[in-house]
């Protein structure tokens, strides 16, 4: 079946504006992740969802960002006002079951935001 | 929050050379995967590992949830094996990863 899959791949666009990013999940995977990778460090946890809610969002780096998945798949990471230190590749990840992390993650190919 | 370290963070070798990779974390873990990413920056999952032995080919890791380390073994290293393997401890949903050590397989 088809892995993660994440849209755009790449976008550039400039200071202030708004972005969103998308995530479409491996099918019936319940639980799934948002991390922030900048260039030469690990990927950076931002959000964990279980099925539709937040279950953990701690590591959401301020209010300008927001994640959303209201039917339990499909999930948006929508950033406000985007500043320069917000460049980085944001990856998505799923796994069958969450329930606090005892199964395997499956990560997307990345968005690469590049704020100018 | 948990700490993860890896070492060593750059290694070189030659085709055919074996290598030890090292996972340590600060706190007890549900579990602990190991990751390729390679020059795309496509993350590949080698091993989920939160405790024992596991093998795969030329690769195998060991975790030793006690002790809080993990131990990831690559034999017989291939040009392919070039990238960077972190290593991603999970605690309650939260996953939290080391730097990586960026190896360089030449031929």
């Amino acid at each position: 079946g088809a892995g993660v899959s994440q849209t755009p791949s790449n976008k550039v666009t400039e200071k202030g504006k708004y972005v969103e990013l998308r995530c479409d999940p491996i099918s019936g995977h319940t639980a799934l992740y948002w991390y922030r990778q900048s260039l030469g460090q690990g990927p950076e946890f931002l959000i964990y969802f279980q099925g539709t809610g937040a279950a953990d969002d701690s590591g959401l780096p301020n209010d300008r960002f927001f994640a959303v998945r209201p039917e339990g798949s499909v999930s948006t990471l929508k950033i406000q006002r985007t500043e320069r230190g917000d460049s980085a590749v944001y990856l998505c990840a799923s796994s069958p079951r969450g329930g606090g992390g005892t199964d395997t993650q499956y990560f997307g190919p990345g968005t690469r935001l590049t704020v100018l | 929050g948990i700490q993860v370290e890896q070492s060593p963070p750059d290694l070189i070798l030659q085709e055919g050379a074996n290598s030890t990779l090292r996972c340590n974390f600060s706190d007890s873990v549900n579990n602990l995967q190991w990751f390729h990413q390679n020059p795309w920056g496509q993350l590949i999952n080698l091993f989920y590992i939160p405790s024992g032995t596991k093998q795969n080919g030329r690769l195998s890791a060991t975790t030793v949830a006690t002790e809080r380390y993990s131990l990831l073994y690559i034999s017989s290293s291939q040009t392919t094996d070039s990238g960077v393997y972190f290593c991603a401890v999970n605690r309650a949903g939260k996953s939290t990863f080391g730097d990586g050590t960026t190896l360089t397989v030449k031929p």
